[in-house]
């Protein structure tokens, strides 16, 4: 199993550019989670979904969006890209609503 | 608003010291209490965790210490090494409306020295 991958591992845009991050998992999980990661601050929810259809906004949504069509598959869109979404992003999985929870490698996004 | 307080923000220990990380929630409804290992460029993973109703549980090395009434719980990594230089992470999962979500501390680098 390749448990939780995520595309691109870096990437920079300009300001108002748009671009989807990936994220697939193969442990046939039903909750799916986007955290964006800044230094000294910890992992903050942005979206999360608890199965294909059914996403919801976490604790930092603004200038995000998900869906969520299958079981694998969870991608995050970024529109209108601002310096602020400079941050490290994390997609993770778990079987149970809220526990053990398995993250990606993470993408690296800069924006300038 | 931080509802899961994480200290310190660095600690240094020699090899085969005990590490200490404290963590202090204020919400009374979360319910699990995992603790995340996260290496430079890698994502978070789980390292151990626990729940309200026992007050301490041991895997090996580490070690959570849980203070129900005074809202904190702690991990303990005996006999550090080198190898266990990290960052990690505490967090907290809410109950009800907030089931979905897990709090993160603001995490705590740890540098072990040989």
């Amino acid at each position: 199993n390749a448990g939780v991958t995520q595309t691109p591992k870096f990437r920079i845009l300009k300001i108002g550019q748009s671009m989807t991050l990936q994220c697939a998992q193969d442990m046939n999980h039903n909750y799916m989670y986007w955290y964006r990661q800044d230094p000294g601050m910890g992992l903050k929810l942005i979206y999360y979904s608890v199965g294909a259809g059914i996403t919801d906004k976490g604790e930092v949504p603004n200038g995000y969006n998900v869906s969520r069509s299958t079981t694998e598959d969870f991608p995050l869109r970024l529109e209108l890209a601002a310096p602020s979404q400079t941050s490290v992003y994390f997609c993770a999985s778990s079987y149970d609503q809220g526990y053990e929870q398995f993250f990606g490698p993470g993408t690296r996004l800069t924006v300038l | 608003q931080q509802q899961v307080k994480q200290s310190p923000q660095s600690l240094i220990v020699q090899k085969g010291g005990i590490s200490i990380i404290n963590c202090a929630y204020e919400n009374t409804a979360f319910d699990y209490f995992p603790w995340y290992q996260q290496f430079p460029g890698k994502g978070p993973a789980l390292l151990i965790a626990i729940r309200p109703d026992v007050s301490e549980k041991k895997e090996g090395r580490f070690t959570i210490s849980f203070n129900k009434s005074a809202k904190q719980f702690s991990l303990h990594i005996m006999d550090s090494q080198p190898g266990d230089s990290a960052t990690y992470f505490c967090a907290a999962r809410g109950t009800g409306a907030g089931s979905y979500q897990l709090t993160f501390g603001k995490g705590t680098k740890l540098s072990v020295i040989p």
